[in-house]
């Protein structure tokens, strides 16, 4: 049984660029949130995702927006990038609210 | 407002030897309360859950952890440490279906 996914693993980007990222759900599962880890910080909640809507927000700008598929995958996606976007984005899924199992990350770093 | 406090930046013990991770948390209603390890460059791997009944619970990897309601507690323990132990672990709280709220973490080294 398949964990959870992501992609790339790493990425570059320079300052005002654009990125997607991608997560795959836990088999069975409905429900992704992601979150944002800056350097030795605990995970930040960004938005939960269910049914295909977003059904969560935390305190992320507008820049930051996502999409959940039919196959309960979902992106994130960052626009105008940030020097301070810099992170370990981390998708975690879940089967209608019982706890959250996290994927390895996708390590962000912006020039 | 929700929030997790973990006091310990950084904790070293020796091989073998007991372990307390402190957890002290903030939350309106019942809270569900976590503890997850991350090795450096790594995902979160959860280890042991409360959501109600029994206030000790058990984990993976020997761990376990008491829920204190009357001192907003969430301690993780283990009576023998293993060198693999090492690791950042986090403490989160959340509710049925909502988001989770993490602590800064504590670093654990542990000393051979």
């Amino acid at each position: 049984d398949a964990g959870v996914t992501q992609s790339p693993t790493h990425l570059i980007k320079t300052r005002g660029q654009q990125v997607t990222l991608r997560c795959s759900p836990k088999s069975g599962h409905d429900t992704v949130s992601w979150y944002q880890q800056a350097l030795g910080q605990g995970p930040q909640f960004i938005f939960q995702y269910y049914e295909e809507e977003e059904r969560q927000r935390g305190n992320f700008p507008d820049r930051f927006s996502g999409h959940q598929y039919p196959n309960y995958s979902s992106e994130l996606n960052v626009n105008a990038l940030l020097l301070g976007d810099s992170a370990l984005y981390l998708c975690a899924s879940s089967r209608s609210g019982f706890e959250q199992y996290f994927g390895p990350g996708t390590r962000l770093t912006v020039t | 407002a929700q929030s997790v406090t973990q006091p310990d930046i950084h904790i070293t013990v020796s091989e073998g030897a007991s372990l307390e991770l402190r957890c002290n948390y903030s939350y309106g209603a019942t809270p569900y309360l976590f503890w997850y390890v991350q090795s450096p460059g790594q995902g979160l791997q959860l280890l042991l859950k409360y959501f109600s009944g029994d206030t000790l619970v058990q984990g993976i990897k020997g761990f376990e952890a008491e829920f204190k309601r009357s001192q907003s507690s969430f301690n993780l323990r283990k009576p023998s440490v293993l060198w693999s132990d090492a690791a950042e672990y986090f403490c989160a709280v959340g509710g049925y279906g909502n988001k989770l709220v993490f602590g800064a973490g504590t670093i654990l080294r542990v000393k051979s």
